[in-house]
């Protein structure tokens, strides 16, 4: 069963700007995870935030948990043509995290 | 270099055939997982394993199996009782409550 929806489902916007997709899921969890996916590749990991944080940063990346809304965001700042790609959200249902489930994922397009 | 491979990169299954699907880590890592990607969509959990000489079913094992006889190695069977095959199989390793490292994949095609 997919427990993270990532919302939304496709986004397309101009090299530069910022771009923010947002994932919801049901259950409690230890921690939830963001990955990226280009096209015919497997995963990579970006960040890991554990349920009692609510902010982190990696570089261009900035994630924020809501636990109490049992949402997630990831903002990439100053997009380039290269972060072209999927992005999956993916929590681990507070078993922790042997068994991650992942959303749909957002399908991100950077135009130069 | 550190890392998860998998093989073969594309591989192609007649009517009623079983392929095997390779994973090798040398992360050290204890755990192990398979997931199926199809077109546009996440990915789904068909076997992982903790430890050497265990797994447990994901979410959709059926027509699938797997065994973990080397912590190295986690090889994935796609049996004929798999109906719908054709997708892109993903595999991952993992310190236990950690990220998730995962191999290029291998796309199956049934002909």
């Amino acid at each position: 069963s997919q427990q993270g929806e990532e919302d939304p489902q496709a986004l397309s916007i101009q090299e530069g700007e910022n771009a923010t997709m947002n994932c919801s899921y049901k259950t409690s969890i230890n921690n939830l995870q963001w990955y990226r996916q280009n096209s015919g590749r497997g995963l990579v990991h970006l960040i890991l935030i554990r349920s009692n944080e609510r902010e982190k940063h990696s570089g261009r990346l900035r994630v924020t948990l809501d636990t109490s809304k049992k949402s997630s965001s990831l903002l990439i700042t100053a997009s380039r043509a290269a972060d072209t790609a999927s992005y999956f959200c993916a929590t681990d249902g507070g078993q922790g995290a042997q068994k991650l489930v992942f959303g749909q994922g957002t399908r991100l397009t950077i135009n130069p | 270099d550190g890392g998860i491979t998998q093989s073969p990169k594309y591989l192609f299954r007649k009517e009623g055939q079983n392929v095997t699907l390779s994973c090798e880590q040398n992360l050290n890592h204890d755990a192990m997982y398979w997931y199926r990607q199809d077109p546009g969509q996440g990915l789904r959990l068909i076997y992982y394993s903790q430890i050497v000489n265990d797994f447990q079913k994901g979410d959709i094992a059926e027509g699938y199996s797997v065994s973990r006889e080397k912590k190295e190695s986690f090889p994935l069977t796609v049996t004929s009782a798999q109906k719908n095959p054709t997708a892109f199989y993903l595999c991952a390793s993992s310190i236990p409550g950690e990220e998730q490292f995962f191999g290029p994949g291998t796309r199956l095609t049934v002909l």
